[in-house]
């Protein structure tokens, strides 16, 4: 059984930085594209950044690049997330999200909310 | 920011069918394979349909999806009560380079 488990949402000022991390199992991690995607309270849905099986590829929405910086460790089964000059815009329920064969989003994390506020 | 629009909301009585439109441009859609979301309220978000109408394992053949040009639909027939939730549609842009949702569509039974 595929499982995504997201941790690392918080509370944090405006300007200040967190680590989002998405701990898989139940498939070949390395074989598969990731994707981190967005929900602000009340909004739809917003991709935020995917990457490659092997992590030499990666692409970013606009709205985040130069600030989120997306990862993987193949050995430990993890995708992570590193967002920087967090903004109030950025205040949402982040989710990872394991991809198929293709661009498709197969299964999706639980997601974790992440509050931008002083 | 949404590149992909839909209706805001759709409805149907039990058992009717609903069609839910997406419409996009030629470097989303018209380039590229379109895929649904189902979203129940307070959870995360479910495949639907992959590759303009594919249908995962578990997914009930009610749900039907198509593609002709710049534009895409999902039908639901013979819509039930646990059909409520929120869709979207998604692709591939390639001129952003970006992995572009529709605005969402509530469907309410």
């Amino acid at each position: 059984e595929v499982q995504l488990v997201v941790s690392g949402g918080d509370l944090v000022q405006p300007g200040g930085s967190l680590r989002l991390s998405c701990a898989a199992s139940g498939f070949t991690f390395g074989g598969f594209a990731m994707s981190w995607v967005r929900q602000a309270p009340g909004k739809g849905l917003e991709w935020v950044s995917s990457i490659s099986p092997g992590g030499n590829t990666r692409y970013y929405a606009d709205s985040v690049k130069g600030r989120f910086t997306i990862s993987r460790d193949n050995s430990k089964n993890t995708l992570s997330v590193q967002i920087d000059s967090l903004r109030a815009e950025d205040t949402a329920v982040y989710y990872c999200a394991k991809h198929g064969l293709g661009r498709h989003l197969e299964y999706w994390g639980q997601g974790t909310l992440v509050t931008v506020s002083s | 920011q949404s590149v992909l629009t839909q209706p805001p909301s759709a409805s149907g009585t039990p058992e009717q069918r609903v069609t839910i439109s997406c419409s996009g441009s030629s470097s989303s859609i018209g380039s590229n394979a379109v895929n649904w979301y189902q979203q129940l309220p307070g959870t995360a978000p479910k495949l639907l349909i992959y590759s303009n109408n594919q249908r995962p394992s578990g997914v009930p053949d009610r749900f039907s999806g198509s593609k002709s040009g710049t534009s895409a639909s999902l039908a639901i027939s013979g819509l039930q009560s646990e059909d409520e939730a929120d869709y979207y549609c998604a692709a591939w842009d390639d001129s952003l380079n970006a992995y572009v949702f529709g605005t969402g569509t509530k469907v309410t039974v």
